[in-house]
C-alpha cells in the first residue's frame, strides 16, 4: 500500500459527460501528479500541483482540468468526454525535495 | 522533451533464471531513474531507483545499472519467481523546468514460468 488513495476505483459514463476523479496524497506530501495510462499511449504525464498551485503541465487536453485543495487532496475534472478518454488515471504524490513518486491504485474510466 | 525507450516489450523466463530489461533515454540532463512494477489492476509500485551519480544499485534480487555516457540503464532480476510476473516500467526525470514529472518507457511484460 503506497498510502495514496484514489476514488472512485471504476467509473462508467457516456460521451459528452463530465466526471471528477479524486486523489489523496500520502501524509506530508505536497506534490500531486496526474498520469493517464492507455493501451496506445502508455503512461503519460498530465499535470502537477505543488502545495495548491499548478507546477507543470504535460499532455493535458483543454477539456481536462485539475486543482489541489488546502488539505492537499486533488481532483481531476474531465469534461465533454469522448470514447478515447477511456483509460486508467493515476495520481502520484511526492514529498517536497525528494524525487520518488508513489502511485495510487488508479481510477478506471470507461466512456461508452 | 525526454524520450525513454524500453526493450523488450515481452519477456518469458523459467523460474530461477535471470531477467534483464533495458532502457535508453535521450535527455542528458535526466538525473533520476526509477523502475516500477505494475500488477494487474494495481498502480505502479516503485521497486528500485538510481540517481545519476551512481553506476549500480542492488536490493536483494533486484539490481539496476546506469551508463550515463551511453544514456542507458537496465533492470536485472535474479532467481526469478512466479510472483515477479508483472509489467515493468522504466522512467526518467529531466528536471529542466522545475517540474519532476516522469517520462515512462512503454513497459515490459515479464512472465516467469514455474
Amino acid at each position: 500500500d503506497s498510502g495514496v488513495t484514489q476514488t472512485p476505483k471504476h467509473l462508467i459514463t457516456a460521451t459528452g459527460q463530465r466526471v471528477t476523479l479524486r486523489c489523496s496524497p500520502r501524509s506530508g506530501d505536497l506534490s500531486v501528479y496526474w498520469y493517464q495510462q492507455s493501451l496506445d499511449q502508455g503512461l503519460q504525464f498530465l499535470i502537477q500541483y505543488y502545495n495548491g498551485e499548478e507546477r507543470a503541465k504535460g499532455n493535458i487536453l483543454e477539456r481536462f482540468s485539475a486543482q489541489q485543495f488546502p488539505d492537499l487532496h486533488s481532483e481531476l475534472n474531465l469534461s465533454s468526454l469522448e470514447l478515447g478518454d477511456s483509460a486508467l488515471y493515476f495520481c502520484a504524490s511526492q514529498r517536497g525535495g525528494e524525487e520518488t513518486q508513489y502511485f495510487g491504485p488508479g481510477t478506471r474510466l470507461l466512456v461508452l | 522533451g525526454e524520450n525513454v525507450e524500453q526493450h523488450p516489450s515481452t519477456l518469458s523466463v523459467q523460474e530461477g533464471d535471470s531477467a534483464v530489461i533495458k532502457c535508453t533515454y535521450s535527455d542528458s540532463a535526466s538525473n533520476y531513474f526509477p523502475w516500477y512494477k505494475q500488477e494487474l489492476g494495481k498502480g505502479p509500485q516503485l521497486i528500485i531507483d538510481i540517481r545519476s551519480n551512481v553506476g549500480e544499485k542492488k536490493d536483494q534480487r533486484i539490481a539496476v545499472t546506469l551508463n550515463k555516457t551511453a544514456k542507458h540503464f537496465s533492470l536485472h532480476i535474479t532467481e526469478t519467481q512466479p510472483e515477479d510476473s508483472a509489467v515493468y516500467f522504466c522512467a526518467a526525470i529531466a528536471d529542466q523546468t522545475g517540474a519532476n514529472n516522469l517520462f515512462f518507457g512503454t513497459g515490459t511484460r515479464l512472465t516467469v514460468i514455474p
